[in-house]
């Protein structure tokens, strides 16, 4: 499994534009990136997933370039709500199983 | 739609007891997970049942066991329980065994080994 490297907190303000990078420098040809949302004593929520390029949803937009060796979670005019940890996950889905890795992702804190 | 629901929400329990954690999946998915959450880490996967079937197993010992009813819904089992059992367990369920990222995690159920 590729391992990956987020930073450890973030800070932010509401109404800005917050980008959490991630890197996963031996992702496989195979692996996707997928980002992960956990608000305390609540189970993670799934909030996006890419291969490459740019996904975008009613949520985030996940930039990935061309080396797929980092990724972007881009979350667009945060509120305070949008406090919680977010986590980057790298693999590849396989008939064998749902596992899920996950590292100790970023704590995002969103102040007024 | 009902998520995924999990109880009991909190349980406290001694050093040595057994514990049995109850989780239903989303109705039509098939496969659940279990994670092990400790405060200020990841969770960590226990076990995936697929079909009434183990599909995957994590790094755990023994103590820790799981199986699927008829009706998708699961138990988490810990024997002898040790005071770093205290965690957070989260059920999460899918669609299908294998091919997504895409899980849905309940609540959790708190547990404090005493």
């Amino acid at each position: 499994l590729a391992k990956t490297t987020q930073p450890i907190s973030m800070d932010s303000y509401e109404g800005q534009e917050v980008n959490i990078t991630c890197s996963h420098n031996n992702i496989a040809t195979n692996d996707y990136i997928t980002w992960y949302q956990q608000f305390p004593s609540q189970g993670p929520r799934f909030i996006i997933q890419g291969y490459k390029t740019k996904v975008t949803n009613e949520v985030a937009s996940l930039f990935i370039p061309a080396d797929r060796k980092s990724s972007t979670l881009s979350l667009p005019r945060v509120s305070l709500s949008d406090t919680a940890v977010y986590y980057c996950l790298v693999g590849a889905p396989t008939g064998g199983g749902n596992k899920l890795t996950f590292g100790t992702g970023t704590q995002l804190k969103v102040e007024l | 739609d009902a998520g995924v629901t999990q109880s009991p929400t909190h349980l406290i329990k001694t050093r040595g007891q057994h514990v049995t954690l109850r989780c239903s999946p989303i109705s039509g998915h098939k496969s659940v997970s279990w994670y092990q959450q400790v405060l200020g880490q990841g969770p960590q996967f226990i076990f995936q049942y697929y079909e009434k079937e183990e599909r995957g197993r994590g790094n755990f010992p023994d103590r820790f066991s799981a199986r699927q009813f008829p009706n998708y819904s699961s138990e988490l089992n810990v024997n002898a329980l040790l005071l770093g059992d205290s965690a957070l367990y989260l059920c999460a369920s899918s669609l299908g065994g294998g091919g997504t990222y895409e899980q849905y995690f309940g609540p959790g159920t708190r547990l404090t080994v005493t």
